[in-house]
């Protein structure tokens, strides 16, 4: 059965305290790798999309990694504002739909100033 | 701005009610989706449609019933609705595999 675990639930740092947060994936034939980023009461924020081990991105203090097996986002001198919900999701090679997304149920990260 | 805009962004309706969720996407993408956000859960992928036909159909109760009159609009009608159906609702978006765009979403609370 195709699974995202996404760990910890929850992370709180201090700020320009450096962390990860790790996303699990068992999944028939990746196609991709999403991180989003979930404000309170939002929508999710598209952050970026992995699509082969060894692809990284980055943006700002963010930087997502991908190995066959998970998938690491690395923030970087986190700031009060990079505070969030931090979801992954994947979507494999099954069914016709592209948006046939799995989501794990994300980190939260508090960042104190 | 996302480009995904849902109405209303709060909606608090009984049981008995029939109420309808809208969500218009100004991307000109192909695929639109509506997701189930419930607390401490996952997201739930509900209903999917390609080129205004239905693609996905998540198992999900027949008091929510979609609606895709084109590529950039989507409704959720709801009717009779139970208490365990208040959640966040999400509305999305996507053209090809570069991942799907989010509305705001609606909050909805049955009493």
């Amino acid at each position: 059965e195709d699974q995202v675990t996404q760990s910890p639930e929850a992370l709180r740092l201090q700020e320009g305290e450096s962390s990860s947060l790790n996303c699990s994936y068992t999944v028939s034939g990746l196609r991709g790798l999403f991180w989003y980023r979930q404000d309170p009461g939002k929508g999710p924020e598209f952050l970026f999309t992995l699509y082969s081990a060894g692809e990284e991105k980055e943006k700002e203090r963010l930087k997502a990694t991908l190995t066959k097996k998970e998938s690491f986002l690395h923030i970087t001198a986190p700031k009060p504002e990079d505070s969030a919900t931090y979801l992954c999701a994947v979507q494999g090679n099954y069914g016709g739909s592209q948006g046939n997304l799995i989501f794990g149920k994300g980190t939260k990260l508090s960042v104190k100033p | 701005e996302t480009g995904v805009t849902q109405t209303p962004r709060h909606l608090v309706m009984g049981m008995t009610n029939k109420k309808s969720l809208k969500c218009e996407q100004h991307l000109g993408h192909n695929a639109m989706y509506w997701y189930k956000q419930s607390a401490k859960k996952p997201l739930e992928l509900m209903f999917v449609y390609n080129f205004k036909e239905q693609t996905e159909n998540n198992s999900v109760p027949s008091r929510f019933s979609p609606e895709c009159p084109n590529s950039s609009h989507l409704f959720l009608h709801l009717h009779t609705l139970q208490p365990e159906d208040s959640a966040l609702y999400l509305c999305a978006s996507s053209q090809g595999l570069v991942g799907a765009f989010f509305g705001q979403g609606t909050r909805l609370t049955v009493v």
